[in-house]
């Protein structure tokens, strides 16, 4: 079983510019996260997805950031433009429902965003 | 607001030895406690996790202790080896919350000396 994919590794970008990051989750996992990690601190939350829905958005960071699960499969998160504060490693991580439980999180390598 | 701090930021250990990663929480209301573990260039891995309705929960090498009255969590490795060298992230969550919004702490990076 394929595991949680992000593309690209990394990217490297000047200020101004846009980045789209894409994350394909396992297959038959209905949740759908973003994370980001900058400068080394703590690994912090972005947004939810089930399926195609925003299930919860209050981590991102302001309206230069845009998140889409088109289909509820693959995910895709831009930021346009982006700002110097923006670098960072971001994480998807996906994991399955069954009823009120979810599962474990599965976590792909991450793509580091590089902002000059 | 940082709701979990971790510590060491790093720590270096022989060998054999017995790595200690201590965690504060300030939300009463989380009741899921997982471990992560990274190596470089790949993403974090669930490593353990406890629940509150115990006070320890052991999987292998790797412990976890929690003690619910002062909101404090840490992870044991015993007789480290050179293999366990990687980040090591505490994290907590709300079952009531959105599924898994996992609250990270900042990581500690263990070195463990051959």
């Amino acid at each position: 079983e394929a595991g949680v994919t992000q593309f690209p590794s990394h990217s490297v970008i000047e200020k101004g510019q846009t980045v789209t990051l894409r994350c394909d989750p396992i297959s038959g996992h209905d949740n759908l996260y973003w994370y980001r990690r900058v400068m080394g601190k703590e690994i912090k939350f972005l947004l939810h997805f089930v399926k195609e829905s925003k299930q919860d958005e209050s981590g991102m960071p302001n309206n230069r950031f845009l998140a889409e699960r088109t289909g509820g499969t693959y995910s895709t998160l831009k930021v346009q433009p982006a700002e110097l504060e923006d670098s960072g490693v971001y994480f998807c991580a996906s994991s399955r429902s069954w009823g009120s439980n979810t599962g474990e999180l599965f976590f792909g390598e991450g793509s580091r965003l590089t902002v000059l | 607001q940082q709701q979990v701090k971790q510590s060491p930021q790093s720590l270096i250990v022989q060998k054999g030895g017995i790595s200690i990663i201590n965690c504060a929480y300030e939300n009463t209301a989380f009741d899921y406690f997982p471990w992560y573990q990274q190596f470089p260039g790949k993403g974090p891995a669930l490593l353990i996790a406890i629940r509150p309705d115990v006070s320890e929960k052991k999987e292998g090498r790797f412990t976890i202790s929690f003690n619910k009255s002062a909101k404090q969590f840490s992870l044991h490795i015993m007789d480290s080896q050179p293999g366990d060298s990687a980040t090591y992230f505490c994290a907590a969550s709300i079952r009531g919350g959105s599924a898994r919004q996992l609250t990270f702490g900042s990581g500690t990076q263990l070195t463990v000396l051959p």
